[in-house]
């Protein structure tokens, strides 16, 4: 199983991108990224997942360079609500032996 | 929202006595998971689910016991309650590991 590092916490201010990156150096052939967020009092939620170079959707940008040994999770313009915590997991999705393990994840402060 | 519900939603219980907590899903999901979340502490597994009757255990599986006699409930035991166990826990379901999680609403157990 991969192990992940990320910073533990990050400070931004509304409007501003915000880059998070996490390092997963033993990654696998067969293993995906996956983000996910966790706002105080409820439980995690997906946010994105990729396997190489660059995914998007309408909620952040997944940046994985082609060592896959880090990625990056991207947010434009954040606001208030997008303070959480944002966990990087690392695993092959369809191992069975992938136990859906989280880090300590990255507490992200966003001020006004 | 995926149908994942958590029961009870709120607890306190005695040193010593038994508590089952209770995850339901309607998504016919084969892996379910529960997680143990204290206060600003990322979450960590305690057991998993890959199949009715097939568990195993996670990160913090001591005191702990769990079991799925069908696809939609994963029952989590605590034998014999201790206040290190006081914390908030989690249920997720997902297709399979590494696929898109869903968690439950959490349940808060206070040991006194």
């Amino acid at each position: 199983l991969a192990k992940t590092t990320q910073p533990i916490s990050m400070d931004s201010y509304e409007g501003q991108e915000v880059n998070i990156t996490c390092s997963h150096n033993n990654i696998a052939t067969n293993d995906y990224i996956t983000w996910y967020q966790q706002f105080p009092s409820q439980g995690p939620r997906f946010i994105i997942q990729g396997y190489k170079t660059k995914v998007t959707n309408e909620v952040a940008s997944l940046f994985i360079p082609a060592d896959r040994k880090s990625s990056t999770l991207s947010l434009p313009r954040v606001s208030l609500s997008d303070t959480a915590v944002y966990y990087c997991l690392v695993g092959a999705a369809r191992d069975s032996s992938y136990k859906l393990i989280f880090g300590s994840g990255t507490r992200l402060l966003v001020r006004p | 929202d995926a149908g994942i519900t958590q029961s009870p939603r709120h607890k306190v219980t005695e040193t010593g006595t038994p508590v089952t907590l209770r995850c339901h899903q309607t998504e016919n999901h084969r892996y379910m998971y529960w997680y143990r979340q204290d206060p600003g502490h990322g979450l960590r597994l305690i057991h998993y689910s890959y199949g009715v009757k097939d568990t195993d255990k996670g990160e913090v599986s001591d005191g702990y016991s769990v079991s799925r006699s069908k696809t939609e409930d994963f029952l989590l035991t605590l034998e014999s309650a201790t206040s290190s166990q006081t914390s908030v826990y989690f249920c997720a379901i997902s297709e399979s590991p590494g696929t898109e999680a869903f968690f439950g609403q959490g349940t808060r157990l206070t040991v006194v």
